[in-house]
């Protein structure tokens, strides 16, 4: 079966520090996209990737997916305390399942004033 | 105005109840799912619906039964309530099934 693996699992930055989040799967990634989650809200969409190599940028949060296709990372420049939150990669199924996505287990991102 | 509606936010009930979990998208999407978020996060598909038709259904137990009376909503009724079933359920929908997907808040259902 397909799976994604985020990691780190938890990340506790200090304002204004940049990072990293990434997402890794063992099959290639047909469709890579980033939600963020608040907590008591729904997943909001970030950035959807497609081609390998393929780079987008939205304010100060950059994704890239590698040209394998089996790694995306976020990368949060300059990081505020709204982008705390729960970040979650996911991607269609390899099998073709009706557009479903498949999830990371999340990585929980604080930033500290 | 919101794109993906569920209701109710907040469900607590009894073991043994049957309840039904609603959901409405005024973006004109044609596919529309249900996934469930357990209480570590990890967030799973249940069901998918396009134009109607039920189009992914996983290993969910009978219990759980959609109904996508129009393109723009997709219900979830579940009889029977267990203890396992206490999770965070989200809507979502999209416009064909490759595209990115709207969530809705989520509902909150809690089992006593």
């Amino acid at each position: 079966s397909q799976e994604l693996e985020q990691s780190p699992q938890s990340l506790i930055v200090q304002e204004g520090k940049n990072l990293t989040i990434n997402c890794t799967s063992s099959k290639t990634l047909y469709g890579l996209y980033w939600y963020k989650q608040k907590y008591g809200e729904g997943l909001i969409f970030l950035m959807m990737l497609q081609k390998g190599g393929e780079e987008k940028s939205h304010e100060k949060i950059t994704a890239k997916l590698d040209e394998k296709k089996q790694q995306s990372s976020l990368h949060i420049t300059a990081s505020q305390p709204s982008h705390a939150g729960i970040y979650l990669c996911g991607s269609h199924s390899i099998y073709n399942q009706g557009g479903k996505l498949i999830f990371g287990q999340g990585t929980e991102l604080s930033v500290k004033p | 105005d919101t794109a993906v509606s569920q209701t109710p936010k907040y469900l607590v009930t009894q073991m043994g109840n049957d309840k039904s979990i609603k959901c409405e998208q005024n973006l004109g999407h044609d596919t529309m799912y249900w996934y469930k978020q357990d209480s570590k996060k990890f967030l799973k598909i249940m069901f998918s619906y396009n134009n109607k038709e039920l189009i992914i259904n996983e290993t969910v137990p009978n219990r759980f039964s959609p109904k996508s009376p129009d393109k723009a909503h997709l219900n979830l009724h579940i009889n029977s309530l267990e203890l396992g079933d206490s999770a965070v359920y989200f809507c979502a929908s999209s416009q064909g099934r490759y595209q990115p997907q709207h969530f809705g808040d989520g509902t909150r259902l809690s089992i006593l």
